[in-house]
């Protein structure tokens, strides 16, 4: 099974906040990232927390890290369409090592 | 400061054919990471290459193969492709000495094998 899950599809409107959730399973992981993809395209890094912080606040970017039930979330405020994409939560293991989830699709609506 | 690149963009070959992906890392780092993603899947972990030697691998068979080369540039090869190994190949980089050790992909390679 997954390491990383995280659910598939998320649908919003222009203006409100989404949420992404990720439940991850190695406790000792050092590093958790978040990543998006627009379609055709590679990965683009967003932000990062690192395993001993609570929350990393970045423009409209909020990362919540729960690291007793390893559960993390990527809040975006005010989601506009070009928001839209395909998000992937990932963990770090050992050196370098990223494991993904299958990502979330997050579709804004006008 | 230039960014992580790959070539080529896209490839067609078929199976049992031989493929090679070139991937240069951006400026400053030392390490390259190469994954596989398949079609509605996450990344998947290929291996490593730290000072041009493989640093980890993933569940994959030997027929996948690489090199890293002393500006850290790096080559991805695979042998006798099959027709799952149709996907979009990823190729980060980073560097080891920093405690993040951010990983920043490329654009990705999408090979297609009939």
């Amino acid at each position: 099974g997954e390491d990383v899950e995280q659910s598939l599809f998320l649908s919003v409107r222009e203006g409100d906040s989404s949420v992404i959730n990720c439940t991850y399973t190695d406790s000792s992981s050092t590093y958790l990232y978040w990543y998006k993809q627009e379609p055709g395209a590679g990965l683009q890094l967003l932000t990062y927390i690192f395993s001993n912080m609570d929350m990393k606040q970045d423009q409209r970017l909020t990362v919540l890290l729960n690291k007793k039930d390893k559960h993390l979330s990527l809040r975006i405020a005010d989601t506009q369409t070009g928001d839209s994409a395909i998000y992937f939560c990932a963990e770090k293991k050992g050196y370098s090592t990223l494991t993904f989830g299958k990502g979330t699709m997050l579709l804004v609506s006008p | 400061e230039t960014g992580v690149t790959q070539s080529p963009t896209h490839l067609i070959k078929t199976r049992g054919q031989q493929v090679t992906l070139r991937c240069s890392s951006q400026s400053g780092h030392n390490t390259v990471s190469w994954y596989q993603q398949a079609l509605g899947q996450g990344p998947q972990f290929i291996f490593q290459y730290y000072r041009e030697e493989e640093n980890g691998r993933g569940n994959f068979p030997p027929r996948f193969s690489g090199l890293q080369f002393p500006n850290y540039s790096s080559e991805l090869n695979v042998n006798a492709l099959e027709l799952d190994d149709s996907a979009l190949y990823l190729c980060a980089s980073s560097f080891r000495d920093n405690p993040s050790d951010t990983q920043y992909f490329g654009p990705g390679t999408r090979l297609t094998v009939l």
